[in-house]
């Protein structure tokens, strides 16, 4: 079985940087992926990280130590916008079943 | 390219009716997903669809569940009859056939069960 981690909440100020943590414990490991999803939407997916490492998408990077078991992902630049629920996944999706984590409500305060 | 599309967006029913969800995928993707969220919580496996074929409805949590996929294009989730329990978001997701592709997911349909 699989299982991701992360804090419930988060809150941080417009402009600021901010870093969601996911813990994982899986029997079989695909690479971790993030998806950001605004209350009454749809889940989007954001990032995948295969390999250890920093991934750099725009404001949004992600980091993955698969020795360590755990991966972040790092929003910089805040904006209200990004206000939202952020969600650790394995694998990324594809034709595979995802396994979620707990998710991260993030507020951003003026 | 037009995205997953869920329908309705809502449903409120009583406890012991049916309600039927809907799902059209991207054109071309043959994986579709179902997941539900329930209460805030984290967002869980239902069943996955390979074009017509159930690949796996290891999530499904009992038999008032029926899902089917027509001809392997739109996808219905039925519920029936209905508990409180039920209630949450219902999210239909379609795939490639990539594994580091992620879902595109629709928005969902909100089902309350009073």
């Amino acid at each position: 079985g699989q299982s991701l981690e992360q804090p419930s909440e988060v809150t941080a100020v417009e402009g600021a940087i901010v870093q969601i943590n996911c813990t994982y414990q899986t029997s079989g490991f695909y690479g971790l992926s993030w998806y950001q999803q605004h209350d009454g939407g749809a889940p989007t997916f954001l990032s995948y990280n295969a390999l250890d490492g920093l991934e750099e998408t725009g404001r949004f990077s992600s980091f993955l130590s698969r020795s360590d078991s755990y991966g972040y992902l790092l929003l910089q630049e805040l904006q209200m916008k990004d206000s939202a629920s952020y969600f650790c996944a394995c694998p990324p999706g594809g034709y595979q079943k995802v396994t979620f984590g707990t998710g991260t409500k993030l507020q951003v305060i003026p | 390219e037009a995205g997953v599309t869920q329908f309705p967006s809502h449903s409120v029913i009583e406890k012991g009716q049916t309600v039927t969800l809907r799902c059209d995928p991207i054109s071309g993707h043959d994986n579709l997903y179902w997941y539900r969220r329930v209460m805030g919580k984290e967002i869980k496996f239902l069943l996955h669809f390979v074009k017509e074929s159930k690949q796996d409805e290891s999530g499904m949590p009992n038999n008032r569940f029926l899902a089917e996929r027509t001809g392997g294009t739109y996808s219905t989730l039925k519920v029936q009859p209905a508990e409180l329990e039920d209630s949450g978001v219902y999210f239909c997701a379609s795939s490639q056939d990539r594994s580091n592709y992620g879902y595109t997911f629709g928005s969902g349909t909100r089902l309350t069960v009073v």
